[in-house]
């Protein structure tokens, strides 16, 4: 199979960094994406790696290592509106794997 | 914002009748997709398609069915709601499958579908 692990929960501080994590068990796919999701909301998406390595894009960047089975999403100057679900998605075969998301909370 | 809908947005409807979620997009993407979000689960596929009547089933399959007779249109039917059924479904869109080439193809995804069976 192809699980996908990410924490359920996170907590973070205004203005602070967080790095949420998602680790997998397979090494059949083309790469993994990370997908922004508001309560209530579809998801968007936020970020694609398929090389080892990282990927900036403004505040958020994501980092890849298909050897140790993990890749990472970090933000930076964290605002309320960052408080969301990531979920991390293998890209893999004609198909999308999800992780169940990480639900990330931003207190002042 | 790809343009993508679905309705109706909101459905309750009860055990053992038949419901059908539309899914229409204006981008004329040739890949759609049906989900299903649960807590703690994340999103699961249901069925997608790869063109015009080319259907296939993906992760949670059973007790749904899909048509897609028209490239903008893509229907999920529950020949008979039960109430494990209940949960929030997404239509997603795509220009190229998944997996298939070194440049990604993100998934634009529709605003839901909340349905809750009784």
């Amino acid at each position: 199979g192809q699980n996908i692990d990410q924490p359920t929960e996170m907590t973070a501080t205004e203005g602070a960094i967080v790095q949420i994590n998602c680790t997998y068990q397979t090494s059949g796919f083309n790469g993994l994406f990370w997908y922004q999701q508001h309560a209530g909301e579809a998801p968007t998406f936020l970020s694609y790696n398929v090389l080892d390595g990282l990927e900036e894009k403004g505040r958020f960047s994501s980092f890849l290592s298909r050897s140790k089975g993990y890749i990472y999403l970090l933000l930076k100057e964290l605002q309320m509106k960052d408080s969301a679900s990531y979920l991390c998605a293998l890209d893999s075969n004609y198909q999308l794997i999800w992780g169940a998301g990480t639900k990330l909370i931003i207190k002042p | 914002d790809a343009g993508i809908t679905q309705s109706p947005r909101h459905k309750v409807t009860e055990t053992g009748t038949p419901v059908t979620l539309r899914c229409h997009q204006t981008e004329n993407h040739r890949y759609m997709y049906w989900y299903r979000q649960d807590p703690g689960h994340g999103l699961r596929l249901i069925h997608y398609s790869y063109g015009v009547k080319d259907t296939d089933k993906g992760e949670v399959s059973d007790g749904y069915s899909v048509s897609r007779s028209k490239t903008e249109d893509f229907l999920l039917t529950l020949e008979s709601a039960t109430s494990s059924q209940t949960s929030v479904y997404f239509c997603a869109i795509s220009e190229s499958p998944s997996g298939t080439t070194r440049v990604y193809n993100e998934q634009f995804f529709g605003p839901g579908t909340r349905l809750t069976v009784l």
